[in-house]
């Protein structure tokens, strides 16, 4: 099956700063989603984005599917962006997820 | 606003004890999933189904079988629960159909029921 691969596992920011996020996917894949997990639990989805850019306000993401990886870029953090983040690939109606990158922002 | 609402926040059980997690959708979704979360991991699909009486194991069925006999409701059931059982459990609902691509691949989650088996 497809493996999908984060980078960093964890991350730490003070409030304000940017960061990137990675997902590499170990195949083509027509679609590639962004979630974020909040602190207590609750998992929302970001961005359906199977190839391209998409913005949402601070938040942007851009999927590269030739060279399978995507990104998600947070600009300007704050402190209710921390939690876990996730990226899915999709495959039928089964979602894989990769590991998570767990964000941590200082106030 | 879709709701997938999980019976429990936060439940203890003891090794060998019958577990049931309920999971239940208010919007008419075909499909229901339930998912384990452990650190490192991310979600690994246990099980779902597209339909009632309907499923299909996902990537890590042993342990854990599952029952939808109406359409709102899918429960995940450990017959016989183990250490290696405890985890954070999250179910999600998502339509069949839908006006675009995009609706038909949402998956709208739950707020997780974190099991300890003791």
């Amino acid at each position: 099956g497809i493996q999908v691969e984060q980078s960093p596992p964890d991350l730490i920011l003070q409030e304000g700063a940017n960061s990137t996020l990675r997902c590499n996917f170990s195949d083509s894949v027509n679609n590639l989603q962004w979630f974020h997990q909040n602190p207590w639990g609750q998992l929302i989805n970001l961005f359906y984005i199977p190839s391209g850019t998409k913005q949402n306000g601070r938040l942007s993401a851009t999927t590269v599917a030739t060279e399978r990886y995507s990104l998600l870029y947070i600009s300007s953090s704050q402190t209710t962006d921390s939690g876990v983040y996730f990226c899915a690939s999709l495959r039928g109606n089964m979602l894989t997820f990769g590991g998570g990158t767990r964000l941590m922002v200082k106030p | 606003d879709v709701k997938v609402t999980q019976s429990s926040r936060y439940l203890v059980k003891r090794t060998g004890e019958k577990v049931f997690l309920e999971c239940v959708q208010d919007m008419d979704h075909e499909n229901m999933f339930w998912y384990r979360q452990d650190p490192g991991l991310g979600l690994r699909l246990i099980y779902f189904s597209y339909d009632v009486k309907m499923k299909e194991k996902g990537d890590i069925p042993e342990g854990y079988s599952v029952s939808r006999e109406k359409k709102e409701r899918f429960s995940l059931i450990l017959e016989s629960a183990s250490t290696n059982q405890t985890s954070m459990y999250l179910c999600a609902s998502s339509p069949t159909s839908g006006r675009t691509l995009l609706a038909k691949n949402i998956q709208y989650f739950g707020a997780g029921t974190r099991l300890s088996v003791l």
